[in-house]
């Protein structure tokens, strides 16, 4: 089965550094990887995700993402943290069987992103 | 932009009751998920819907949850006999597209309590 794992519970940064969540996956085929972002008492907002293609992948709120096939991972990036980008981050990929257009989503624990004034 | 709703936000019961979940997807979307979130825990997957059938469930997914497509818009998952293990965060799902690789967008989720 598919998994990704998210190494950190929490990372910290202050605001106008960079940042990066970590995220690496176990899959068997082609990887379709995915990032949700949860705020408070809300739902999970998508960010980006990677198909296939260049392995530097734009998303929403100047989130970008590396994939990277050799090292299995698809961390999350940003070249300067807002206070507002705190919440909790989740990494995805795809677990479902063939070329179908079913697609359960296996999510990592999540990571917590905190970033200072 | 269109979103995915889904009510009630909060909904405490007694263990036992039964419960349904509403959740109106996004309405040009062909597959409907329900995935659930234990308070400090990951999101997992539920079920899967489409063309008014399951297409995938989950272990977790036994005899007492049930899900429907009513009308042409809502999409409920039904507890039909809730146990205290069932508290959690229940989100519902919806994407549009046939090749397995566009997003899904998920609703704000309902608060489920059982007492």
């Amino acid at each position: 089965a598919q998994s990704v794992a998210q190494p950190e519970d929490q990372v910290n940064v202050a605001e106008g550094n960079p940042l990066t969540v970590k995220c690496t996956y176990s899959v068997s085929g082609n990887p379709y990887l995915f990032w949700y972002v949860q705020y408070p008492n809300r739902g999970l907002q998508f960010l980006l995700k990677y198909i296939t293609g260049d392995n530097l992948v734009k998303g929403s709120y100047g989130f970008e993402a590396e994939f990277n096939k050799s090292q299995t991972s698809f961390h999350l990036k940003k070249p300067s943290a807002l206070v507002s980008d705190s919440a909790l981050y989740f990494c995805a990929v795809r677990d479902s069987v063939g070329n179908t257009g079913f697609q359960k989503l296996v999510f990592g624990t999540g990571t917590r992103l905190l970033v200072s004034p | 932009e269109p979103e995915v709703t889904q009510t009630p936000s909060h909904q405490v019961t007694q263990m036992g009751q039964e419960v349904i979940l509403r959740c109106v997807p996004i309405s040009n979307h062909l597959y409907f998920y329900w995935y659930r979130q234990i308070l400090g825990q990951k999101v997992e997957f539920l079920v899967s819907f489409y063309n008014n059938e399951i297409s995938e469930k989950s272990e977790i997914f036994d005899d007492q949850f049930s899900v429907e497509r009513p009308d042409g818009s809502n999409f409920t998952l039904k507890i039909r006999s809730t146990k205290l293990e069932d508290s959690a965060m229940y989100f519902c799902a919806s994407q549009w597209g046939l090749a397995g690789v566009d997003e899904q967008y998920f609703g704000p989720g309902t608060r489920l309590t059982v007492t």
